[in-house]
């Protein structure tokens, strides 16, 4: 398994709190992503990295942050939370290869 | 955009029946196609890929082929186990952009 880690693995919170959450790899991919699972939704890609300091916007990215200072890590931030950030992230990585990805854990926000 | 077509679910079949679910899409280029399975509580594993048309993908039982003539790609198996049940996405990509998801299929097999 691909070495992928994700903290916190559940997290409540209040509206209007700020939120980080982390995502590290030991693999020394260039390539980590963060989506959301909702219900009915699928997975949905927020924000991806493509080395560190470069980062670009993915489908759902309004109300989110991302920065990559290291390689290995990649950080995701709700600057103010809302409900509508009530979901599951998951944290993906990508290295060599077809562009498969391998995904972490998860880490379930409530956000009430 | 790209997209990518699967029936939700839940589909149930009983221990040892024959499965198909199907997986359509909409892409611009060639790219690669996969599927995935989430069991409960846990993050998405990588079941199979194709990175080209005709191309045949495999593992642990389960098939699927790029078909390029009709943008399928359709995951079968010839004998569900019980263990099998979980949520399978299928999705595309292969570029540096992240992929795109089927909203995932709900499959529960009984004894």
């Amino acid at each position: 398994d691909a070495g992928i880690t994700q903290s916190p693995r559940h997290k409540v919170t209040e509206t209007g709190t700020p939120v980080t959450l982390r995502c590290h790899q030991t693999e020394n991919h260039r390539y980590m992503y963060w989506y959301r699972q909702d219900p009915g939704h699928g997975l949905r890609l927020i924000h991806y990295s493509y080395g560190v300091k470069d980062t670009d916007k993915g489908e759902v990215s309004d109300g989110y942050s991302v920065s990559r200072s290291k390689t290995e890590d990649f950080l995701l931030t709700l600057e103010s939370a809302t409900s509508s950030q009530t979901s599951v992230y998951f944290c993906a990585i990508s290295g060599q290869g077809a562009g498969e990805q391998f995904f972490g854990p998860g880490t379930r926000l409530t956000v009430l | 955009g790209d997209s990518v077509t699967q029936m939700e679910g839940p589909v149930t079949l009983s221990e040892e029946a024959f499965l198909t679910i199907n997986c359509t899409y909409t892409a611009t280029g060639y790219p690669s196609l996969f599927w995935y399975v989430q069991y409960p509580g846990e993050g998405l594993q990588l079941l199979l890929k194709a990175t080209k048309a005709d191309d045949k993908g495999s593992n642990k039982g389960f098939e699927a082929t790029y078909r390029k003539e009709t943008t399928s790609f359709h995951l079968e198996k010839g004998s569900v186990q019980v263990s099998d049940s979980a949520v399978y996405f299928c999705a595309l990509g292969g570029g540096a952009d992240g992929l795109t998801f089927g909203k995932g299929t709900h499959l529960i097999i009984q004894p």
